[in-house]
């Protein structure tokens, strides 16, 4: 079974720039997430997909950060612009559909550098 | 708000020693906890899921075991080996339906 593919694996940018990152979930999951992760800190959670709808996006910067799930698979999410407090890895994970009770299963991450 | 602290924030052993790592959450009305670890530069790889129902779950040399009660629960890995080298994230899904994270504990087994 294939594992939740993120894209790219790593950025660099300088700050005010824009920047995308790119998730395929585990094919059949309905639940997704995307997460911040910033060294020495375990992830946050900043938007919760169930199919094609927002669960929770109580986390998200939405001045700066917004995320797109397209036909309740893939996922975008954007930043625009970058700030240097940014610089983190960016995890995407899927689960079945309730979380309450299902694994999730997370993606290799994205590390991004705002210079 | 939830909170889970991990402690200790590292540890460094000898190989095939036994070890514990320990997780304490605030709010003991949670559904699940999960056991995951996280290799440099990687995702995170899930190992154990605990049902708020259940006091234990076993997969090969670990056990993880949970006092919901007490808001605890304990990673035990049995006879280490450098191979078991990353950090382990312990993280509780509560009332509002996602994953609350510790910080981990980077474990370092030598040789």
């Amino acid at each position: 079974e294939a594992g939740v593919a993120q894209s790219p694996r790593y950025k660099i940018i300088e700050k005010r720039q824009s920047v995308a990152f790119w998730c395929n979930p585990i094919s059949g999951h309905a639940t997704l997430y995307w997460y911040q992760q910033i060294l020495g800190q375990g992830p946050k959670l900043l938007i919760q997909f169930q199919n094609n709808g927002v669960v929770d996006d109580s986390q998200l910067p939405k001045d700066r950060f917004s995320a797109e799930r397209l036909k309740g698979v893939d996922s975008t999410l954007k930043i625009q612009p970058a700030k240097l407090e940014d610089s983190a890895v960016y995890l995407c994970a899927s689960s079945l559909e309730d979380p309450s009770y299902n694994e999730q299963f997370f993606g290799p991450g994205t590390r991004l550098t705002v210079l | 708000k939830q909170e889970v602290t991990q402690i200790p924030a590292a540890l460094s052993v000898p190989e095939g020693e036994n070890l514990v790592l320990n997780c304490s959450f605030t709010d003991s009305a949670i559904y699940n906890l999960q056991w995951f670890r996280q290799d440099p530069g990687k995702g995170l790889t899930s190992l154990l899921l605990i049902q708020s129902s259940q006091r234990e779950q076993t997969s090969g040399r670990l056990n993880a075991s949970l006092d919901k009660s007490s808001g605890r629960s304990t990673l035990y890995i049995a006879a280490s080996q450098p191979g078991d080298s990353a950090t382990y994230l312990c993280a509780v899904i509560g009332s509002a339906r996602q994953l609350t994270f510790g910080s981990g504990t980077q474990l370092t087994v030598l040789p």
